[in-house]
């Protein structure tokens, strides 16, 4: 029962931008966008997270509609590093679980 | 800062033995998470810690599953008995506290395979 929808997978080709999508059309007034990558074999890590405003980070940068209904992750210049698989949660306070889906495995084309 | 260390890395048990996970979070950290990752799936949480007492658990088996946070510090999650279908990567996450800003830190995880 993920609350975000994301493709299965996506190619990009190497150096290019890649824009992942998003949506979240049940989101909440006070719920926070977080995106996070799992490279193979390792644990998730963070990315980047926002709630209205588009934010920008060394690793990223992530577009959020104005309706809070989508958002986009936006890696600049993609490299064989960035191949993972990527996911969009939903994170809210008081101690609401989060729900992962399945993600977005990103590959990357040299 | 150092990262979440988790142990062992692989294990392999036979169907009806038990199998304990260790976890040691960042230092300074309140909140610990177990997730359950199954091939081709996205983390499923299984335990939420906030220090030493539990918050969220209501998707653990447990008539299997246990786990225990000693002095709000180390945590270990324990399976006894193992069915085939624990088979999974099992990842320790940690973080500051529970509000909407605090982002998780996950360890490399212990690869479980249930024969």
């Amino acid at each position: 029962d993920a609350k975000t929808t994301q493709p299965n997978s996506m190619e990009s080709n190497e150096e290019e931008p890649v824009h992942l999508p998003c949506n979240h059309s049940t989101i909440s007034g006070t719920d926070y966008i977080h995106w996070y990558r799992q490279l193979p074999s390792q644990g998730p890590e963070y990315v980047i997270h926002g709630l209205t405003s588009n934010v920008n980070n060394r690793m990223a940068s992530l577009a959020i509609a104005e309706d809070r209904k989508s958002s986009t992750l936006i890696l600049h210049r993609a490299t064989l590093r960035d191949a993972a698989v990527y996911y969009c949660i939903l994170k809210g306070g008081g101690y609401q679980k989060v729900t992962f889906g399945i993600g977005t495995k990103l590959q990357v084309i040299p | 800062e150092a990262g979440v260390a988790q142990s062992p890395r692989y294990k392999i048990i036979e169907k009806r033995q038990s199998v304990a996970f260790w976890c040691n979070p960042i230092s300074g950290h309140a909140t610990l998470y177990w997730y359950q990752q199954i091939l081709g799936q996205g983390p499923k949480l299984l335990i939420q810690f906030q220090n030493n007492g539990v918050v969220d658990d209501s998707q653990l088996p447990k008539d299997r599953f246990s786990a225990e946070r000693l002095k709000g510090v180390d945590s270990t999650l324990k399976i006894q008995p193992a069915k085939l279908e624990d088979s999974a990567v099992y990842l320790c996450a940690s973080s500051l506290g529970d509000r909407v800003t605090d982002g998780y830190t996950f360890g490399s995880g212990t690869r479980l395979t249930v024969v």
